[in-house]
């Protein structure tokens, strides 16, 4: 079956601009997780979704950044004026429940790259 | 101090070698570990996983956890050229409602045919 995915793979943004990233996890996956990789350091968590509703945002590292899953399925990472330091790879990765560990599956992730 | 350590190498090997990783945390609470592998331009992917302390081996792959002393280990047996990728160990806790995962930086490993 299809895995996780995410678009857009590349994203190249003006210092200040907006972005808006994308993941479809796998179909009926409950949780959703984001994480931010920079480069060279292994992934770090943002936030957390189970169905739609946002229940950790404990790691967003400021109020430019937002997350949504309105239906429970898509997700969409969105990043408001964008600075350097938010060059990074970001992924989305879903799991199926939440009562007990559950695999964590990854998308391929998308590369933002803040000029 | 992050919460979880592990050495970034690079880690070069000939093919065949036995290739030993290891990660040091100190979050007591943490209780399923696990160790993922990543490809250049790749999502991570799961290999192991592990429940408290204890061994784990599956195929060429062993995982050891020692809670007492807050490490543990990923063992490649015969190790491949196809093994050369980034080797992330990843732990969570359980009962935290989200099992959101804290990784290590990563070991990047090189099998060298």
């Amino acid at each position: 079956g299809a895995g996780v995915s995410q678009s857009p793979r590349y994203k190249v943004a003006k210092r200040g601009q907006d972005v808006a990233l994308r993941c479809d996890p796998i179909s009926g996956h409950v949780s959703l997780f984001w994480y931010q990789q920079a480069l060279g350091q292994g992934p770090e968590f943002l936030t957390y979704f189970q169905n739609e509703a946002q229940l950790d945002k404990s790691g967003l590292p400021s109020d430019r950044f937002f997350a949504e899953r309105p239906e429970g399925s898509v997700s969409t990472l969105k990043i408001q004026r964008t600075q350097q330091e938010d060059s990074a790879v970001y992924l989305c990765a879903s799991s199926l429940v939440t009562s007990s560990y559950n695999e964590q599956f990854f998308g391929p992730g998308t590369r933002l790259t803040v000029l | 101090q992050k919460e979880v350590e592990q050495d970034p190498g690079p880690l070069s090997v000939p093919e065949g070698a036995i290739v030993s990783l290891n990660c040091t945390y100190s979050n007591s609470a943490f209780q399923y570990f696990m160790w993922y592998r990543q490809y250049s331009r790749k999502g991570p992917e799961l290999l192991m996983y592990t429940y408290s302390s204890g061994n784990k081996e599956d195929g060429r792959f062993t995982a050891q956890v020692d809670k007492s002393s807050k490490y543990i280990s990923l063992f490649i047996r015969d190790s491949q050229p196809s093994d050369s990728a980034t080797y992330l160990c990843a732990m969570t806790n359980s009962g935290a409602g989200s099992y959101q995962l804290t990784f290590g930086k990563g070991t990047k490993l090189s099998v060298i045919p």
